[in-house]
């Protein structure tokens, strides 16, 4: 998946539990997003990153904090997760100088799914 | 908002065949226009990216076309094949940074051998 690896793949918690799902890449892109995507819906933005300590709100943040304190590691963390954060959540990359993947192509991670009991 | 809507829902078509699918977008004012292949399970992959100046990209056996001002863009696939059976996404993009895509909610495809 072009350098980028997401954990856990798979989680399974109960309602009120924190969780953080840990993004990394090895490619050195600027940019960084968590999206979830849920049948229906489509993928949908939650928080995006375009720099160390720099992050901002999607269209869906509420309930949902991010962190990027190294170029390479994008967390996402529920405080407190429900029920309707139960989804398949995906970390993406890009970059404007980037040469491999092509300057602004989005690049997926796996995803990770989440299971809120 | 910027709303992007892709049809068909789904498509079923046998072997060989040539196929299109749509995707259609209400704000004409976009930087670029990406299509994406899902696997079941897997993540995205990107398939062919068209800049807001470009009329149309090619890649092998896919052709992608963009018309911003109605709000159109679509996606040929030429002699399809099983192989190609996965989920088809597209996603506009506003401005140069920050890259907020707005997806649609894609096209299902099954290539019957």
């Amino acid at each position: 998946d072009a350098g980028i690896t997401q954990s856990p793949r798979h989680k399974v918690t109960e309602t009120g539990t924190p969780v953080t799902l840990r993004c990394h890449q090895t490619e050195n892109h600027r940019y960084m997003y968590w999206y979830r995507q849920d049948p229906g819906h489509g993928l949908r933005l939650i928080h995006y990153s375009y720099g160390v300590k720099d992050t901002d709100k999607g269209e869906v943040s509420d309930g949902y904090s991010v962190s990027r304190s190294k170029t390479e590691d994008f967390l996402l963390t529920l405080e407190s997760a429900t029920s309707s954060q139960t989804s398949v959540y995906f970390c993406a990359i890009s970059d404007p100088l980037a040469r491999h993947s092509g300057a602004n192509v989005l690049t997926f991670g796996a995803g990770s799914r989440l299971t809120v009991l | 908002k910027q709303e992007v809507t892709q049809i068909p829902a789904a498509l079923s078509v046998p072997e060989g065949e040539n196929l299109v699918l749509n995707c259609s977008f209400t704000d004409s004012a976009i930087y670029n226009l990406q299509w994406f292949r899902q696997d079941p399970g897997k993540g995205l992959t990107s398939l062919l990216l068209i800049q807001s100046s470009q009329r149309e990209q090619t890649s092998g056996r896919l052709n992608a076309s963009l018309d911003k001002s109605s709000g159109r863009s679509t996606l040929y696939i030429a002699a399809s094949q099983p192989g190609d059976s996965a989920t088809y996404l597209c996603a506009v993009r506003r401005g140069e940074y920050g890259n907020k895509l707005v997806f649609g909610a894609g096209t299902i495809l099954r290539v019957k051998s």
